[in-house]
């Protein structure tokens, strides 16, 4: 049973570029979160998809934007992009009538130059 | 709204010996309480949770946390660490049961053991 999967795993941007990160949760599960961690900072939480539609948003500008697919994967891509946005993005899955419980992937480490 | 304080950035400890990791939180609403670690180059796994019931919550590798809601605290323990132990690990909190709320984790423990 897969459990949550990210791509690409590592990626270098320069300022004012756009990215695209990839998650497909884990089997069963309907809803994805995103996270960024910051080198030596806990991960902090950016949004939360759930039929197809943010339901949460964390304090991130309007240039953090995602979309989750009827499949239930999850896309998170960051418009102009800055060197503060240099950092681990976390997708995590989960089933939105269960425990609170999370299922991380490994991380999208990107490097913005 | 829901915030966490993990107390140590770093916590050193030689093995076999105890340790504590501290974790504060601040609530306003119902709390669900969490710990995950991380080890090097991978992603965040559960490792505990307090959802209700019991207080005191035991993980498989014989980490412990007590819920006390008195001094809104959630430490995190372990009688006796091995180097497998060599983790970071992050408190986490959330107002609600299910998966509609979200969970707001605190900076992180470092935890390094010593031979």
């Amino acid at each position: 049973d897969a459990g949550v999967t990210q791509s690409p795993t590592h990626l270098i941007k320069t300022r004012g570029q756009q990215v695209t990160l990839r998650c497909s949760p884990k089997s069963g599960h309907d809803t994805v979160s995103w996270y960024q961690q910051a080198l030596g900072q806990g991960p902090q939480f950016i949004f939360q998809y759930y039929e197809e539609e943010e339901r949460q948003r964390g304090n991130f500008p309007d240039r953090f934007s995602g979309h989750q697919f009827p499949n239930y994967s999850s896309e998170l891509n960051v418009n102009a992009l800055l060197l503060g946005d240099s950092a681990l993005y976390l997708c995590a899955s989960s089933l939105i009538s269960g425990a609170n419980v999370l299922t991380f992937g490994a991380g999208s480490r990107l490097t913005v130059l | 709204a829901q915030s966490v304080t993990q107390l140590d950035s770093q916590v050193p400890v030689f093995e076999e010996a105890p340790v504590e990791l501290r974790c504060n939180y601040s609530s306003s609403v119902s709390v669900y309480l969490f710990w995950y670690v991380q080890y090097p180059n991978q992603g965040l796994q559960l490792l505990l949770k307090y959802l209700s019931g019991s207080t005191l919550v035991e993980s498989i590798n014989g980490f412990e946390a007590e819920f006390n809601k008195s001094q809104t605290s959630f430490h995190l323990r372990k009688p006796s660490v091995h180097i497998s132990d060599t983790a970071e690990y992050f408190c986490a909190v959330s107002g609600g049961y299910s998966s509609a709320s979200k969970i707001i984790f605190g900076s992180g423990t470092r935890l390094s053991i010593r031979p």
